[in-house]
């Protein structure tokens, strides 16, 4: 199955600092969701993007789902210890068999030490 | 308290055997997937179903079988027929054509 083009694959944050990822496809897509997973335990939702242009914040969290629907980014804010984890990209095209997810495939995000 | 559980967290298998990983939600969604992880890798969707008593193949289908009796619930049976089954097995689901939410997953280690 296809898969999203997430970049960076990691990255080291100091406190404090901005980070940013995108994702990018092949394909476009309904929906760009943003999801973030800590070591053994499910992803969490972080943002949901629901139309191409859309600029969306949720706390330090700021998600854009891009004009072509062919790819997204998010940015953290001033970003902290807990912020570590890995962030997964996911887009989503309604009508699709099952309203399937196609995953980025991370960026993990880890603390300079 | 309302959302998906996955039991159990940690299972161990003898090569050959088949083992089923439970899912259950009480959201009241209609449908439930399940996805395979790997490390330092993305999700890879397994099956999934939109409705009782139908489910589709996902992209990784071979060497699993699902079925889905009650809408709440959606067990895996990873069989010996799937020749690399160790990895972290998460269940999602979502109201049809909504954002799926996922549960805290299972992690199957074949001995």
């Amino acid at each position: 199955g296809q898969q999203l083009n997430q970049s960076p694959q990691s990255m080291f944050i100091q406190e404090g600092e901005d980070v940013s990822m995108n994702c990018t496809s092949s394909s476009i897509f309904n929906t760009w969701l943003w999801y973030k997973q800590d070591p053994g335990e499910g992803p969490v939702l972080l943002i949901a993007l629901y139309k191409a242009g859309e600029l969306t914040s949720n706390g330090r969290l700021t998600a854009q789902f891009g004009i072509t629907r062919k790819d997204s980014f998010l940015n953290i804010s001033a970003s902290i210890p807990s912020d570590v984890g890995i962030y997964f990209c996911a887009g989503q095209l309604f009508k699709a068999a099952g309203n399937k997810l196609t995953f980025g495939g991370g960026t993990r995000v880890l603390v300079k030490p | 308290d309302g959302g998906i559980t996955q039991s159990p967290k940690y299972l161990f298998r003898k090569e050959g055997q088949n083992v089923t990983l439970s899912c259950e939600q009480n959201l009241n969604h209609d449908a439930m997937y399940w996805y395979r992880q790997d490390p330092g890798q993305g999700l890879r969707l397994i099956y999934y179903s939109q409705i009782v008593n139908d489910f589709q193949k996902g992209d990784i289908a071979e060497g699993y079988s699902v079925s889905r009796e009650k809408k709440e619930s959606f067990p895996l049976t990873v069989t010996s027929a799937q020749k690399n089954p160790t990895a972290f097995y998460l269940c999602a689901s979502s109201m049809r054509g909504d954002t799926q939410y996922f549960g805290p997953g299972t992690r199957l280690t074949v001995l």
